[in-house]
Formats: C-alpha cells, sequence, structure tokens
C-alpha cells in the first residue's frame, strides 16, 4: 500500500504563508491523485478544504489554495489567523478506490 | 446543509461485535459514495471502507477486510458498519463521510472502545 507523507509540524507567524506539502511513495503526486485537503481542530470533526488538487467547498476561506508543486499536492495558507491553528491531513486516490490519508501536519500560528 | 449523524458506539470486549449507524440528510443519499474512516486517539485519520452510491461495490482497507462489513438502506438513508473480531487496535472515533467521490462532507463520529 502506498504511503502518504506530509511534514509533521509547522509553524507560521500571524499574516504569514505556508506551504503543507503531501508526497506519495509511489511518485510523483498529479491530479490524478485527485488530492484531498482537510483541516481537524481539537475535538471536532475534520472539515474539507480543498479537493480534485485545487477546489474549494464554498466554507473555505480565500486564503487557502491548492496545487501541484514539485512533484507533491500543496495546500498553501497566505495570510495565516490565529483560528487556522489545526492538524492538516491530505488524502489521495489510487487504484482500486482506495485512498490513503497522509500523517497529519500541526500547523501552529506562533 | 447536508447532514451526518453516527451512532452505536461504545465500549465492546476484544473479539466481539458492534454494529454503527450513520444517518444520512438533506441530501440525496443515494447519488453518493459513502465513507467510513476511523482515527484512534491521539492519532491519524485512516480510511477504512467505502461503498458505492447503490451499494453494488465496497473497498476495504487490509487492516479491517474480513471483519468489518459496510452497507447501505438507500430507502432509509442510513450507512451500516458491521464490525466484529473486534481488536483493542480498533478503538477509534469511527467517522461517516458522503464522498464525491471522496470524503467531502463529514459527521461528528461515534467512540469504539475494545478493551476487557
Amino acid at each position: 500500500q502506498a504511503v502518504v507523507t506530509q511534514e509533521p509540524s509547522l509553524t507560521v507567524s500571524p499574516g504569514g504563508t505556508v506551504t503543507l506539502t503531501c508526497g506519495s511513495s509511489t511518485g510523483v503526486v498529479t491530479s490524478g491523485h485527485y488530492p484531498y485537503w482537510y483541516q481537524q481542530k481539537p475535538g471536532q470533526a475534520p472539515r474539507t478544504l480543498i479537493y480534485d488538487t485545487t477546489n474549494k467547498q464554498s466554507w473555505t476561506p480565500a486564503r487557502f489554495s491548492g496545487s501541484l508543486l514539485g512533484g507533491k499536492a500543496a495546500l498553501t495558507l497566505s495570510g495565516a489567523q490565529p483560528e487556522d491553528e489545526a492538524d492538516y491531513y491530505c488524502l489521495l486516490s489510487y487504484s482500486g478506490a482506495r485512498p490513503v490519508f497522509g500523517g497529519g501536519t500541526k500547523l501552529t500560528v506562533l | 446543509e447536508v447532514q451526518l449523524v453516527e451512532s452505536g458506539g461504545g465500549l465492546v470486549q476484544p473479539g466481539g461485535s458492534l454494529r454503527l449507524s450513520c444517518a444520512a440528510s438533506r441530501f440525496d443519499f443515494s447519488g453518493y459514495w459513502m465513507h467510513w474512516v476511523r482515527q484512534a486517539p491521539g492519532k491519524g485519520l485512516v480510511w477504512v471502507s467505502s461503498i458505492h452510491s447503490y451499494g453494488i461495490g465496497t473497498v476495504y482497507a487490509d487492516s479491517v477486510k474480513g471483519r468489518f462489513t459496510i452497507s447501505r438502506d438507500n430507502a432509509k438513508n442510513v450507512l451500516y458498519l458491521q464490525m466484529s473480531s473486534l481488536r483493542p487496535e480498533d478503538t477509534a472515533v469511527y467517522y461517516c463521510a458522503r464522498g464525491d467521490p471522496y470524503p467531502d462532507h463529514w459527521g461528528q463520529g461515534t467512540l469504539v472502545t475494545v478493551s476487557s
């Protein structure tokens, strides 16, 4: 089974910009992996931010964007707010309709 | 707004069984894939199982294959997860999620604890 890798933790200053990445043990991540990004705050269920690489949900703040970068999927936060402090998970699709989550990135806004 | 409400979690002994339910509302349930995702205490999200919108296809993670069965009742708008031969490592919050095709709307989860 493929392994999806994310940075375990990142720190960003309020108002700053940070990019979270999502890599695959099988090689380059493409749009064919249909990358999803989720945000999870303590004690809450996950919330979908990005689907199919770049598409935002209706509730996704404009400061979040998804892309492909350097062979990985990427989630960029521009203008970080204190409320963005959370765990972020990516999900990639593989053959056989078996999606795989990354291990998650704990984002600190400090 | 999409609503997903899980139920059926609780404490069960190793080797025991449990059936989780997820009541769906405010969307066309029969038009979507549905998923179960779990999260062990303090750990990350792990995909467990998925079922086609009409129930004609199911997929399982290797860790639960042969022990868990996903099903759905489109007439009642309910998703199920029948869990048997439960192990301590199955302890987790179990989330149901609507898929388009992958999880896009999530329930609040139900806690399953496997312990003697």
